[in-house]
């Protein structure tokens, strides 16, 4: 596609529930970034996938986060048994080389609350 | 800890004039610095970088100044529009980590 796809763009989830946010990447591009923005914060950084390497998970905060990226392309961040401080904005970036932040592509963003 | 700082949230200026985003860093290993713009429900758009071999780098109204020796950026739009108001976010990677690490962000609001 022309930019970087993420879905659902607002998620509203009990606590306690699983949820999964996708990502669909540039096509072509080999790195992959989730990020989250909590409110009145900057950019947390999550996991980062670069081809076939293993991913970075150093910045998931809990083992409740996890991700995965399937024959290098779409990418799904699971959070399972939700909590409140969970809510925020989940961005997902891809660019075609690691490196340089220029190249990188940011989707809209899945608002996530929980109540 | 955070190792990008942007102490002002926000910043209001005149349609015409010139804003100047601060942004300061902690680690001396990062060498390459970006600034981001983002409107309401958009994602993160790229604006302009600069390496740490320079010290300045202008493209069009966007110039972004850094003082290595202070570990300070800016960023200086002139004249700024009222197109410009969004959150402005600084960020910082090092040529080794690939993963750029971001400032809290600064709302610029421009007044027609």
């Amino acid at each position: 596609g022309a930019g970087v796809s993420q879905s659902p763009s607002n998620k509203v989830t009990e606590k306690g529930k699983d949820v999964e946010l996708r990502c669909d990447p540039i096509s072509g591009h080999t790195a992959l970034y989730w990020y989250r923005q909590s409110l009145g914060q900057g950019l947390e950084f999550l996991i980062y996938f670069q081809g076939n390497s293993a991913p970075d998970k150093s910045g998931l905060p809990s083992d409740r986060f996890s991700a995965e990226r399937t024959g290098g392309s779409v990418s799904t961040l699971t959070i399972q048994r939700t909590q409140q401080e969970d809510s925020a904005v989940y961005l997902c970036a891809s660019s075609g080389f690691a490196g340089t932040g220029g190249g990188y592509t940011f989707g809209s963003g899945t608002r996530l609350t929980v109540v | 800890d955070q190792q990008v700082k942007q102490n002002s949230p926000s910043l209001s200026v005149q349609e015409g004039r010139i804003s100047i985003l601060n942004c300061d860093y902690t680690n001396s290993m990062f060498d390459y610095f970006l600034w981001y713009k983002k409107y309401p429900a958009e994602g993160p758009t790229f604006l302009i970088s600069i390496s740490s071999i320079k010290d300045k780098n202008e493209d069009g109204r966007f110039t972004v100044f850094l003082n290595k020796s202070a570990k300070h950026l800016s960023l200086h739009i002139v004249p700024s529009q009222p197109g410009d108001s969004a959150v402005y976010f600084c960020a910082a990677d090092s040529g080794g980590s690939y993963i750029p690490t971001f400032g809290r962000g600064t709302s610029l609001i421009v007044h027609p």
